[in-house]
């Protein structure tokens, strides 16, 4: 069975850092790409960054660019998504996904984790 | 403001069949395939229909999906109260490099 679980969410305030965590299980994670998805309450959804199976591309949605940072470690089957100078308009579920082929939509998804920034 | 446009909200009987559209772009729909997520208050989201028209294992062929040029539509036949979700639509964006989503349709159910 396939599983994806975040953990690191939480209350950050303006100006600080986060990092959320995704452990997956039931895949051969090395062989997919992975992104970060969020959907602030009560919104829609919203791709974040997205990371090649090697770690050796990355993209990012123009609003974290150069504050948000994607990174893997296949050998602990795990996805990061470092946050530095968070934003209010940062709060968010963040979901971790999986992409099945470069260039098609994720198909599973974890169950998510609240960031929330705030003073 | 989303990329990719849908109506905000739809709405049928039991028994009805409705259809949500979506509209993109040549850099998203009109390049690559037509996908749509299903999402319950409180849950992530779950895959409903990929590549235009195919269905994950599991979901009942009352919904289908279909693509025109830089549009698609997804159709839910014979509606259910357990129908009552959230749709998104969504697709592969070339000059992102990632995946754009619709604003979101929050189906009501009469």
């Amino acid at each position: 069975e396939v599983q994806l679980v975040e953990s690191g969410g939480g209350l950050v305030q303006p100006g600080g850092s986060q990092r959320l965590s995704c452990v997956v299980s039931g895949f051969t994670f090395s062989k997919y790409w992975m992104s970060w998805v969020r959907q602030a309450p009560g919104k829609g959804l919203e791709w974040v960054a997205n990371i090649k199976q090697d770690g050796s591309e990355k993209y990012y949605v123009d609003s974290v660019k150069g504050r948000f940072t994607i990174s893997r470690d296949n050998a602990k089957n795990s996805l990061y998504l470092q946050m530095n100078s968070l934003r209010a308009e940062d709060t968010a579920v963040y979901y971790c996904a999986r992409i099945p082929y470069y260039r098609e939509i994720p198909d599973y998804w974890g169950q998510g984790t609240l960031v929330t920034v705030s003073s | 403001q989303s990329v990719v446009t849908q109506p905000p909200s739809a709405s049928g009987t039991p028994g009805q069949r409705v259809t949500i559209s979506c509209s993109g772009s040549n850099s998203n729909i009109a390049s690559n395939s037509v996908n749509w997520y299903q999402q319950l208050p409180g849950t992530a989201p779950k895959l409903l229909i990929y590549s235009n028209n195919l269905r994950p294992s599991g979901v009942p062929d009352r919904f289908s999906g279909s693509k025109s040029g830089t549009s698609g539509s997804l159709a839910i036949s014979g509606l259910q109260s357990e129908d009552e979700a959230d749709y998104y639509c969504a697709a592969w964006d070339d000059s992102l490099n990632g995946p754009v989503f619709g604003g979101g349709t929050k189906l009501t159910v009469l």
